[in-house]
């Protein structure tokens, strides 16, 4: 399989814990992107990098989240000290430059 | 700030029915538009991308347009089946670098129900 893949599918946590996740994008592509999606509504944009650079970063993204993506392949998003609003779908994308965006499945954070 | 509206926000129609799904945009400095399907608790396929210079994009039973100038899309499905139940999800990428030209922009969805 080929495409992007995101680790772990699903996470329960309890409130104040951290997590992290994995995103894994398609091998040649150059930019990586995290959203957010939250039940009934369209995924938000939290951040992207191209390579190893975060260019950009949602005000979404609050101190609590940090995304890394050490070597310009494959990228983590940690949440410190989570919340129950954290809780969503958290998606990862990838893309050839300005290109179609790929997206994986997902994880689905649960905050207890 | 680019804002994505999607009519309906719920479509329920008889397998068979071509059916039509609206995407608006306000923001038409775009550098493209995305059609996606989201099945439950998955994530998200593509389903076709049209450039800002294009005005359609074709495949199998599905037909998208473009109109830039008045912020406009539509997702036309012909002959629709139960398997295409599921929600569609209309985004853009802007073409300016200082308003985030990257990002996608998300609409809230159309959820689709196809009855057999």
């Amino acid at each position: 399989d080929t495409g992007v893949s995101q680790d772990p599918r699903h996470k329960i946590t309890k409130r104040g814990q951290n997590v992290t996740f994995r995103c894994d994008p398609i091998s040649e592509h150059n930019r990586l992107y995290w959203y957010r999606q939250t039940l009934g509504q369209g995924p938000e944009f939290l951040t992207y990098f191209q390579n190893e650079a975060q260019l950009e970063k949602s005000r979404l993204l609050s101190d609590r989240f940090s995304a890394e993506r050490p070597k310009g392949s494959f990228s983590t998003l940690e949440i410190q000290r989570t919340e129950q609003g954290d809780s969503a779908m958290y998606l990862c994308a990838s893309s050839l430059g300005v290109h179609e965006q790929y997206f994986g499945p997902g994880t689905r954070l649960t905050v207890t | 700030k680019q804002e994505v509206t999607q009519i309906p926000a719920a479509l329920s129609v008889p397998e068979g029915e071509n059916l039509v799904l609206n995407c608006s945009f306000t923001d038409s400095a775009i550098y493209n538009l995305q059609w996606f399907r989201q099945d439950p608790g998955k994530g998200l396929t593509s389903l076709l991308l049209i450039q800002s210079s294009q005005r359609e994009q074709t495949s199998g039973r599905l037909n998208a347009s473009l109109d830039k100038s008045s912020g406009r899309s539509t997702l036309y499905i012909a002959a629709s089946q139960p398997g295409d139940s599921a929600t569609y999800l209309c985004a853009v990428r802007g073409s300016k670098k200082e308003t985030s030209g990257s990002r996608l922009t998300f609409g809230e969805g159309t959820q689709l129900t196809v009855n057999p």
